[in-house]
């Protein structure tokens, strides 16, 4: 398998535009988590999924950001409109039972 | 989750064995040990896990003391690859939850 896709690797933007991330899971994963790496913050966990259902989002900072999973092989991650203090590393991870969690190369976002 | 206590860094020749420890004195009976490492620019990588008993596998081995209340985490032979923030987590097996990552120890393995 060719582990959890995620694109692009590297999204530039400038504040108000519209970003969306992708994100590809192993396949026959039933678990899909979205989280956010910062130096100040750490990894942080924003959203997470269970076949293909949002189970946990306490973890979206605001009504700006939005994830969906309309099948098993996709999802995606919303930021409308985008503030620079959003810059940071996104990375999707799968997980076949929500244990040992396999995570994508993340996608860096700098918006200006 | 039980909180876990690590160095923050270590070096280690490559070639010889890097020996990481944790400390989780609060773990709980049905908490797991899990190891991930986070190579510079890439995603968190699974390493290996363990509930009591000894574990290896093609990356590592991990040993984990009778009382539970720490491990280490051996890399046999290390390689400039290896060189990476480790991290120790310990929670429920199963469960879907966030991994909290904490600070971690950073690995360098040097020439």
């Amino acid at each position: 398998d060719a582990g959890v896709i995620q694109s692009p690797r590297h999204e530039v933007t400038e504040m108000g535009q519209e970003v969306t991330l992708r994100c590809k899971p192993i396949s026959g994963h039933d678990y899909l988590f979205w989280y956010r790496q910062t130096m100040m913050r750490g990894l942080e966990l924003l959203i997470y999924f269970n076949n293909n259902v949002p189970i946990d989002d306490s973890g979206m900072p605001e009504d700006r950001f939005s994830a969906k999973m309309p099948n098993a092989s996709f999802s995606t991650l919303k930021i409308q409109p985008s503030e620079p203090r959003d810059s940071a590393v996104y990375f999707c991870a799968s997980s076949y039972g929500g244990d040992i969690q396999y995570f994508g190369a993340g996608t860096r976002l700098s918006v200006l | 989750d039980a909180k876990t206590t690590q160095p923050p860094s270590m070096d280690c020749a490559e070639g010889r064995a890097a020996n990481l420890p944790c400390n989780h004195s609060t773990i709980s009976g049905n908490e797991y040990v899990y190891w991930y490492r986070q190579i510079h620019s890439q995603g968190p990588q699974y390493i290996i896990h363990g509930l009591k008993n000894n574990e290896t596998n093609e990356m590592a081995s991990l040993i984990i003391t009778e009382d539970r209340k720490s491990s280490t985490l051996i890399l046999p032979h290390a390689t400039l690859r290896d060189t990476a923030v480790y991290y120790c987590i310990v929670g429920p097996s199963g469960s879907a939850r966030q991994l909290t990552f904490g600070s971690g120890t950073q690995l360098t393995v040097l020439p």
